[in-house]
């Protein structure tokens, strides 16, 4: 029962670098989401897919890219990475029922 | 302006006791959905329970229960009779429909820290 999986687990980079979180769910969703939750701030949303080959912005979307890879797979680029980004950034795919996020076990991310 | 506002940054509560943890919203849909997720110290994201804007009856699952006041626009999660496996992060969201009408995010509130006192 693997749900939603998301890697890396953990990342450390530096000011400017790039990066990509992957994001698979096994549970047939059309729809894909990237949060990202900062203390105090609960969970903003940055970009999501409504279905395979669309995506859309969210909250807080600036410095981010996404691709939605196929129906599976959701991933989520930071092209220049800056210490604001440091987060733990979750992905989550929702059904077509009451719209409950199944959400991966979250991706800590620190900026230097 | 907040869409859903969670007052109580901490809350503490005695082992077996019954505690409320407050979230009220705001949304000019007349079909939304109302979330409360728990998340314990090792991160993970835990579905509680689900209120729909039209069901009649208050959503129980278990321990839990969501105090729907819709003229008031609250949800409250109650959870009986507390256990220290209860000390957690607890996020009240709201589903709304985009515009397009093409999906379904959830807003959060900022959290409530609760923790259950021996």
């Amino acid at each position: 029962n693997a749900g939603v999986t998301q890697t890396p687990k953990f990342q450390v980079l530096k000011t400017g670098q790039s990066m990509t979180l992957q994001c698979a769910q096994d549970m047939n969703h059309n729809s894909m989401y990237w949060y990202r939750q900062d203390p105090g701030m609960g969970l903003r949303l940055i970009y999501y897919s409504a279905s395979e080959g669309t995506t859309d912005k969210g909250e807080v979307p600036n410095g981010y890219n996404v691709s939605r890879l196929n129906k599976r797979e959701f991933s989520l680029r930071l092209e220049s990475a800056a210490p604001s980004q440091t987060s733990v950034y979750f992905c989550a795919s929702s059904d077509q029922g009451t719209g409950e996020l199944f959400f991966g076990e979250g991706s800590r991310l620190t900026v230097l | 302006a907040q869409k859903i506002t969670q007052t109580q940054p901490g809350m503490f509560v005695q082992e077996k006791e019954a505690v409320t943890l407050d979230c009220t919203y705001d949304t000019s849909d007349q079909s939304y959905g109302l979330f409360w997720y728990k998340q314990p110290s090792s991160g993970e994201m835990i579905f509680l329970i689900y209120q729909g804007s039209y069901d009649e009856q208050n959503a129980t699952e278990g321990r839990y229960s969501l105090n729907f006041q819709k003229a008031r626009k609250s949800a409250n999660l109650v959870i009986s009779a507390s256990q220290l496996g209860d000390s957690a992060m607890y996020f009240c969201a709201m589903r709304e429909r985009f515009s397009s009408g093409s999906a379904r995010q959830l807003t959060f509130g900022s959290g409530t820290q609760l923790t259950v006192l021996p």
